[in-house]
């Protein structure tokens, strides 16, 4: 039974065109996370929240926006996607509070931009 | 701001040699600090840990890492490495200050030989 999964776990797509990736953990986290790796494999967080609320927001461009509809799910939808936004997208979760349990990683949705 | 440097690119051993990969971090204050690993095409998987307590930490698979303060280092070891061992191994910092993300540095790649 796959704790944190993502969908898709593929996507390729045009220039200027808009697209979401899905996230649901079934670990009973209140937390949520949302991390790039570029192709060196440099991972960079992007958005944290925390039972739907937002907590962090790094410098991401405006065309991605971040949804929780409830704490078991964090979507990512993306806007205008560039050539830049090619990547792996792992979703993360992890219990919250003062001292940071570990994050528990999804598989990982690989987004090319063509 | 906090931040994690991993020196080595690649790290190579034989089979059955010990293993060491090098971390250092910098935080205001006292860090939360940990090794997570990620095999090819696979999300990151969660290793060991140090939030206080016993400097030596010993975590899944048969590594342990040192918590050295005042060399502000966390390198991971194992007394005996093994094919399966590798892997692409991130070390990660969080502040102790809620509502920080959990930083990464940019990663070691471990072969190990037969």
């Amino acid at each position: 039974d796959t704790a944190v999964s993502q969908t898709p776990k593929y996507l390729v797509t045009q220039m200027g065109n808009d697209k979401s990736i899905k996230c649901e953990q079934n670990l009973g986290h209140d937390t949520m996370y949302w991390y790039k790796q570029d192709s060196k494999k440099f991972l960079k967080i992007m958005f944290s929240y925390n039972n739907k609320e937002l907590i962090i927001n790094e410098t991401v461009p405006n065309r991605f926006s971040p949804k929780s509809p409830d704490k078991a799910h964090l979507n990512l939808h993306i806007n205008s996607l560039e050539l830049g936004d090619s990547a792996v997208y792992f979703c993360a979760s992890s219990l919250p509070g003062t001292v940071p349990g570990e994050l528990f990683f999804g598989e990982g949705s690989r987004l090319t931009v063509l | 701001a906090q931040s994690v440097a991993q020196p080595e690119d690649q790290v190579n051993v034989a089979e059955g040699n010990p293993l060491t990969v090098k971390c250092t971090y910098s935080v205001s204050g006292n860090p939360y600090l940990f090794w997570y690993v990620q095999y090819p095409n696979r999300g990151l998987q969660f290793l060991l840990k140090y939030i206080t307590g016993d400097n030596l930490v010993k975590g899944s698979y048969g590594f342990e890492a040192e918590f050295n303060k005042s060399q502000t280092s966390f390198h991971l070891k194992k007394p005996s490495a093994l094919v399966s061992d590798s892997a692409l191994y991130f070390c990660a910092v969080r502040e102790e200050q809620a509502g920080t993300a959990l930083i990464f540095g940019k990663g070691t790649t471990l072969s190990v030989s037969s």
